[in-house]
């Protein structure tokens, strides 16, 4: 079946530095891929999304981009603000009705 | 424009009781998700609610049902609970059945003692 697995955190970074959030898929079709983002005390936030093979989602300062080839979607954000500070999950729907989520990666960024 | 809301916050319950949650959609969305997360983990799919009707389940027992409204509001309701039920329970609502653009509620935090 349809999996998605990401990089474990937890991820503790210094404001302005670089983010990196490593996600790889598992799916039958073609899927179509998310970022949500779940900050403290909230439900989730579609953060991003890429529907087709190289096809980059953008949002907030963060990208990430479909690769088939390697099968990832990985999440990139150039300089992080202690407001980034939130879990990070990965998604992937295989032209269903359901989206399948990662485990999450908590991610703190310090002043 | 309200976004998705969920009642009750939070919620105790003993083991072997029944609890009923709820869920508003967004304005303008017909379609209704329930997904679990347990503590640490990512959500898991439940169901979905289109047209009143169960259109598709994840891998949980039938002690998990649920219900849509003609005005799109949706219950899920679990019985005979087991420590294991444990977790947030989040509600998506989205349009015309579709898996694009699922908006989250801030979900109900369940308790099974």
């Amino acid at each position: 079946g349809d999996s998605v697995t990401q990089m474990e955190g937890p991820v503790t970074l210094s404001e302005e530095a670089f983010l990196t959030i490593n996600c790889t898929y598992t799916a039958t079709g073609y899927p179509s891929l998310f970022w949500y983002v779940q900050y403290p005390g909230e439900g989730l936030q579609l953060l991003l999304k890429a529907t087709k093979a190289d096809d980059k989602g953008s949002n907030k300062g963060f990208e990430a981009t479909y690769r088939k080839e390697t099968t990832s979607f990985h999440l990139e954000k150039g300089s992080v603000q202690v407001s980034d500070s939130a879990v990070y999950f990965c998604a992937l729907t295989d032209n269903d009705y359901k989206l399948s989520f990662g485990a999450g990666t908590t991610v703190t960024v310090r002043a | 424009d309200a976004g998705v809301t969920q009642s009750p916050t939070h919620l105790i319950k003993t083991r072997g009781q029944q609890v009923t949650l709820r869920c508003s959609p967004k304005s303008g969305h017909d379609t209704v998700s329930w997904y679990q997360q347990a503590l640490g983990q990512g959500p898991q799919f439940i169901f979905q609610y289109y047209e009143e009707e169960e259109r598709q389940r994840g891998n949980f027992p039938d002690r998990f049902s649920g219900h849509q409204f003609p005005n799109y509001s949706s219950e899920l309701n679990v019985n005979a609970l087991l420590l294991g039920d444990s977790a947030l329970y989040l509600c998506a609502s989205s349009n015309g059945g579709g898996y694009y653009e699922q908006y989250f509620g801030p979900g109900t935090r369940l308790t099974v003692t």
